[in-house]
């Protein structure tokens, strides 16, 4: 298994520009979590899904959108990135909650 | 809403002594989970241990154990034999054990944990 998979590992973005941040699990969870790490922080939640079709907010969604359309596929979509969208993005899965499998993260810099 | 505080920013260790990160939560819930989540410089998230609140027994998990002393709304990691490849960031986080649904984590702001040769 590869586990929670995520590309790209590095992006830098102009003010403006939109991108997706993918994010892949291959372990059947139902639950998936996005999570934003900002310097010297902890992580927080952006949003969540608990299954195919289901999504819901998390602490800090705005400037952001989530589909979940498979339940191995959890892509997170900036519109309109800004400098305060800089930060380590996370994906996670977990399938009851128990334990929550972390991907290596992905690097965004919006300049 | 639950909080999370982790009080030392950093902390340092000579390779294989012990020691002890701190970590206290804020919740007004009776079922909840708590976890130490270990980052590496790769950035990957590692669970290093979790424990259930229901549970009075101190979870162990080879040389990383805590002292979980609920009244006090205290959670503390406790590292005996340190070793090289322990340093890294060190995160407490919290599950409420009633949001079925969400199981959302709320993490602390981490100590970064250096070991010394």
């Amino acid at each position: 298994n590869a586990g929670v998979t995520q590309t790209p590992k590095f992006r830098i973005l102009k003010i403006g520009q939109s991108m997706t941040l993918q994010c892949t699990q291959d372990m059947n969870h139902n639950y998936m979590y996005w999570y934003r790490q900002d310097p010297g922080m902890g992580l927080k939640l952006i949003y969540y899904s608990v299954g195919a079709g289901i999504t819901d907010k998390g602490e800090v969604p705005n400037g952001y959108n989530v589909s979940r359309s498979t339940t191995e596929d959890f892509p997170l979509r900036l519109e309109l990135a800004a400098p305060s969208q800089t930060s380590v993005y996370f994906c996670a899965s977990s399938y009851r909650g128990d334990e929550q499998f972390f991907g290596p993260g992905t690097r965004l810099t919006v300049l | 809403a639950q909080t999370v505080t982790q009080s030392q920013p950093e902390m340092s260790v000579q390779e294989a002594e012990t020691v002890t990160l701190s970590c206290t939560y804020d919740t007004s819930e009776s079922d909840y989970y708590l976890f130490w989540y270990k980052q590496p410089p790769s950035r990957q998230m590692i669970l290093v241990i979790r424990q259930e609140a229901y549970k009075q027994q101190n979870a162990t998990e080879n040389r990383f154990s805590v002292n979980f002393q609920k009244a006090a709304k205290s959670f503390s990691l406790k590292i005996s034999d340190s070793q090289l490849g322990d340093a890294a960031m060190y995160f407490c986080a919290y599950r409420s054990g009633f949001d079925f649904g969400n199981e959302k984590l709320t993490f602390g702001t981490g100590t970064r944990l250096t070991i010394i040769p």
